[in-house]
């Protein structure tokens, strides 16, 4: 079946530097790849939409120059948080869509999540 | 916003009892796609179910079902004779195709008690 990969899993940061998450579609090319931050015990939220070579779609109130957001294969699609502050610690979700078995329909896959907190 | 709503913050049920999680769904759209997603404490989504505003066919799956009514934009899901490993956060959520971003409801805390 489709999988998802998330790298790293979990990361711990110091306010002020930069956190680089990876978000791979493992057997199958994403056209298009969605990032989502859940604070804890809260739903899913969509920051932006990414697809292949072009420049992310950022949804209203995330700053595209915090959340720096780079798709640059059909494969992968990374998050970056720049300066990261403590009210940035969140889980981070990535989903890639895709055909991912013979005669399927485009489906969403969602990744296994990022655990991000910042001191 | 075409939003989802979860009523159910929180439910709690002794083990083997039958739950019902509500949805209700706000949609302009004559296509359109539903979900269920369950969230167990790892964090990780588990898909459960997509259907297209054209099915409204009711689902079963093993101890799960699901009722879609377009009549009252509800799509409800119950677990029926629950057991522990169902205790999770469920989320309900509408897409405007099988892939394009979800919007997601505010989840349903759900605690199976032994």
């Amino acid at each position: 079946g489709a999988v998802v990969s998330q790298h790293p899993s979990r990361v711990i940061c110091k306010s002020g530097t930069s956190v680089k998450i990876e978000c791979r579609s493992l057997d199958f090319q994403a056209t298009t790849m969605f990032w989502y931050r859940q604070f804890p015990k809260q739903s899913l939220m969509l920051m932006a939409t990414s697809n292949e070579g072009s420049k992310a779609t950022y949804e209203q109130g995330v700053e595209k120059d915090k959340f720096l957001i780079n798709h640059a294969s059909l494969t992968l699609s990374t998050l970056t948080v720049t300066s990261a502050h403590p009210e940035d610690s969140s889980f981070y979700i990535c989903s890639a869509t895709g055909v991912a078995e013979r005669g399927g329909s485009e489906t969403q896959y969602f990744g296994p999540g990022t655990r991000l907190l910042v001191l | 916003a075409q939003k989802v709503t979860q009523a159910q913050t929180e439910i709690s049920v002794v083990e083997k009892e039958d739950v019902t999680l509500d949805c209700v769904y706000e949609t302009r759209d004559t296509t359109y796609y539903l979900f269920w997603y369950k969230q167990p404490p790892s964090g990780e989504l588990v898909f459960l179910i997509r259907r297209n505003s054209f099915d409204e066919q009711n689902e079963i799956s093993g101890r799960y079902s699901w009722n879609f009514q377009k009549s009252t934009s509800s799509f409800n899901f119950t677990i029926t004779a629950s057991q522990v490993v169902d205790s999770a956060v469920y989320f309900c959520a509408r897409g405007n195709s099988s892939a394009s971003k979800i919007i997601f409801g505010s989840g349903t805390r759900l605690s199976i008690r032994p």
